[in-house]
């Protein structure tokens, strides 16, 4: 069974198009994220949710808009996409998150999504 | 603010020598932890270990070692007696007071036969 899976592994879209990504985790963790890794392979943290509720949201256009439904979820909205959206995008999550308890856990990484802007 | 720095942008070996990632981080933090991971050319993030600021032991898993030495804000990655499997981009990453890991813009290694 796959930890942590992301939706669709690839996704070539037009520039200025509305698109979203779907991560799911079947691990019971209560903190899930969302990475970017650009061309350069650096990867970056954009949103974090913790229990459904927005922890970190870092310098990114508010054309990205994560959402949670559930603990499990943490699907990823864009608008407008631009050609600098073309990025492989990282779902994670752990167990915890943060230092609750003085523990700062692993992250379980899903396979990512390549997204290709045009 | 936190910084993690892996000066070595590319490194190739030949098979079956040792070769040594360096990772020098930077954090206010007196708890915090950190981490590697190993990005193969598949794409997806493989964890190898995660070192909590309050233990200095350095830790072997079969051919990989890891030495943290808080004295110089380093946690370098040793693999002995490399394999054309470890061809990966390594990633060393910094946790601290944050949810997010903070992660260094990573070294590829590429072993040759």
């Amino acid at each position: 069974d796959t930890a942590v899976s992301q939706t669709p592994k690839y996704l070539v879209t037009q520039m200025g198009n509305d698109k979203s990504i779907k991560c799911e985790q079947n691990l019971g963790h209560d903190t899930m994220y969302w990475y970017k890794q650009d061309s350069k392979k650096f990867l970056k943290i954009m949103f974090s949710y913790n229990n459904k509720e927005l922890i970190i949201n870092e310098t990114v256009p508010n054309r990205f808009s994560p959402k949670s439904p559930d603990k499990a979820h943490l699907n990823l909205h864009i608008n407008s996409l631009e050609l600098g959206d073309s990025a492989v995008y990282f779902c994670a999550s752990s167990l915890l998150g943060g230092l609750a308890g003085g523990l700062s856990d692993e992250q379980f990484f899903g396979p990512g999504t390549r997204l290709t802007v045009l | 603010a936190q910084k993690v720095t892996q000066a070595q942008t590319e490194i190739s070996v030949v098979e079956k020598e040792d070769v040594t990632l360096d990772c020098v981080y930077e954090t206010r933090d007196t708890t915090y932890y950190l981490f590697w991971y190993k990005q193969p050319p598949s794409g997806e993030l493989v964890f190898l270990i995660r070192r909590n600021s309050f233990d200095e032991q350095n830790e072997i898993s079969g051919r990989y070692s890891w030495n943290f030495q808080k004295s110089t804000s380093s946690f370098n990655f040793t693999i002995t007696a490399s394999q054309v499997v470890d061809s990966a981009v390594y990633f060393c990453a910094l946790s601290g007071s944050g949810y997010a890991l903070n992660f260094g813009k990573g070294t590829s290694l590429l072993v040759t036969p």
